[in-house]
């Protein structure tokens, strides 16, 4: 089965340290990448995407992802975190063989930036 | 603009008792969807709808029923509730691919006892 995977369950950061977040999915076709951010206590908001073109992928509040096809993976990164990048993230792939449009979804990578 | 709109936000229910989570959308996306999100699970489809009258399964459909009478509803039913349906619910909506993403509602925390 075509699938998503976070292998980063939890990361613990200080402040001003580098992030990676790691992505990979399982499917050979043609796909559409996204990346969220759930707060605590909040909904779903998206980061970034990637549909096509330039695989570095640059996105709100400083993150960015590169798309590296011949690993099928979609890594987030952000040079410096700040305490308020505390939050969940989530890794989601589109699969272009699906006509309702649906996301596959990692199982999700908590994150908590100490000050 | 309310964007999605999920209700209730919290419920407490008793095993076997039935009860309708509705999503509510007003920025006229054709495709709409019902995940749960599990600790450690991700989330995942229940049930998706590509418009009105529309509805078809996800990846975890048992246990759940849901209706698309209206473009900017999709009700989410649940008619005897079990405690492994103890969940948090996200309803989202989007236009029709290819699109930009999502946009997620606040979503439902249900506790089944």
């Amino acid at each position: 089965a075509q699938s998503v995977s976070q292998h980063n369950h939890h990361v613990i950061l200080s402040e001003a340290a580098s992030l990676e977040l790691g992505c990979n999915y399982s499917y050979g076709g043609t796909v559409n990448l996204f990346w969220y951010v759930q707060y605590p206590g909040q909904h779903l908001q998206l980061l970034l995407k990637y549909f096509s073109g330039d695989p570095l992928v640059k996105g709100i509040k400083g993150f960015e992802a590169e798309f590296i096809k011949s690993k099928f993976s979609f890594n987030l990164r952000k040079p410096s975190v700040q305490w308020s990048d505390t939050a969940e993230y989530f890794c989601a792939v589109k699969m272009n063989n699906n006509a309702g449009n649906m996301l596959t979804f990692g199982g999700g990578t908590r994150l908590m930036v100490k000050p | 603009n309310a964007g999605v709109t999920q209700t209730p936000k919290f419920r407490v229910l008793k095993t076997g008792q039935s009860m309708t989570l509705l999503c509510a959308q007003d920025m006229n996306h054709e495709y709409m969807y019902w995940y749960r999100q599990d600790p450690g699970m991700g989330l995942r489809l229940i049930h998706y709808s590509v418009g009105e009258g529309t509805t078809a399964k996800g990846e975890v459909p048992d246990g759940y029923n849901v209706s698309r009478l209206k473009k900017q509803n999709f009700l989410l039913g649940l008619e005897s509730a079990a405690p492994s349906q103890t969940s948090v619910y996200f309803c989202a909506s989007s236009l029709r691919p290819p699109s930009g993403g999502y946009t997620f509602g606040s979503g439902t925390r249900l506790t089944v006892v």
